[in-house]
C-alpha cells in the first residue's frame, strides 16, 4: 500500500537556525499539507500546495515558514530561524481528489511525522 | 466550517463492539464526513468516510442518519492495539480543503 513517508524522524536544532523538513508524497497525489501537534495539544493545519503554489495557510505559517516542491517527488518545508515555541510534530499529507461511487472524495493521508526539537 | 462534538474519553474491554458518536449539526450539503485514529507519536490515520447511510470497511462501520446531524463510528471486536484517539472530521472534498482536527475521543482498550 502507498504511504506518505517523512525524513527524518527526529530533528534537533538550536534556536534560531533553520531546518528542512521533507515528505515524499503517495505518487499520484496532486495536493500536499503541512500539520503540526504540539505535545498534547490538537494537530494545527500550517498550509496546502496545489500545482506549485499555496493554496491555503493559516496565521502559524508565518514568514519564517516556506514550502517547496523542489524535483517533483519531494515536499519540503523549511523553517528559517526556528523558535522554541516551533518544537513540535510536523506531518506531511497528500491526497487526490478522486471519484468514489461517482462522488468526489479528498481523503488525506499523513505521514509518520518529524519530531522536531529546537533548544 | 462545521463543529464537531465527540466525548473526550471512552473506556472498553477487549473484543467488545465500540461506537463512538459526533455530532455535526450544521454539516453543508456537500460535506462528507471523515474519521482518522491517532496513535502516540504517530500521524492521523485514516479509518473510513462517508457521505450518508452506512458505509463499511475491514476495519470499521461508519453509521449516519437521514439528517446528517450526527454519526457514529463502529468498531467491532476491538483490542488492545485499538487504544489510541479517534477524530471525527467534516468536510467538502471538492475542495481540497484543510482539515480540522478538534480534541478527539480517546479510546482505552483494556483486557
Amino acid at each position: 500500500e502507498p504511504e506518505v513517508t517523512q525524513t527524518p524522524s527526529h530533528q534537533v536544532t538550536q534556536m534560531g537556525q533553520e531546518v528542512i523538513l521533507r515528505c515524499v508524497p503517495i505518487s499520484n497525489h496532486l495536493y500536499f499539507y503541512w500539520y503540526r501537534q504540539i505535545l498534547g495539544q490538537k494537530v494545527e493545519f500550517l498550509v496546502s500546495f496545489y500545482n506549485n503554489e499555496i493554496s491555503e495557510k493559516s496565521e502559524i505559517f508565518d514568514d519564517q515558514f516556506s514550502v517547496e516542491r523542489p524535483d517533483g517527488s519531494n515536499f519540503t518545508l523549511k523553517i528559517r530561524s526556528t523558535k522554541l515555541e516551533d518544537s513540535a510534530m510536523y506531518f506531511c499529507a497528500s491526497s487526490s481528489r478522486g471519484d468514489l461511487a461517482g462522488e468526489v472524495t479528498d481523503t488525506q493521508y499523513f505521514g509518520p511525522g518529524t519530531r522536531l526539537t529546537v533548544l | 466550517l462545521a463543529k464537531t462534538t465527540q466525548p473526550i474519553s471512552m473506556d472498553s474491554y477487549e473484543g467488545q463492539e465500540v461506537n463512538i458518536t459526533c455530532s455535526h449539526n450544521n454539516i453543508a450539503t456537500n460535506d462528507y464526513i471523515t474519521w482518522y485514529q491517532q496513535f502516540p507519536s504517530q500521524g492521523p490515520r485514516f479509518i473510513i468516510q462517508g457521505y450518508k447511510t452506512k458505509v463499511t470497511n475491514e476495519v470499521a462501520s461508519l453509521f449516519i442518519p437521514a439528517d446528517r446531524k450526527s454519526s457514529t463510528l463502529s468498531l467491532p471486536r476491538v483490542s488492545l492495539s485499538d487504544t489510541a484517539v479517534y477524530y471525527c472530521l467534516v468536510g467538502d472534498p471538492g475542495t481540497a480543503s484543510k482539515l480540522t482536527f478538534g480534541t478527539g475521543t480517546r479510546l482505552q482498550v483494556t483486557l
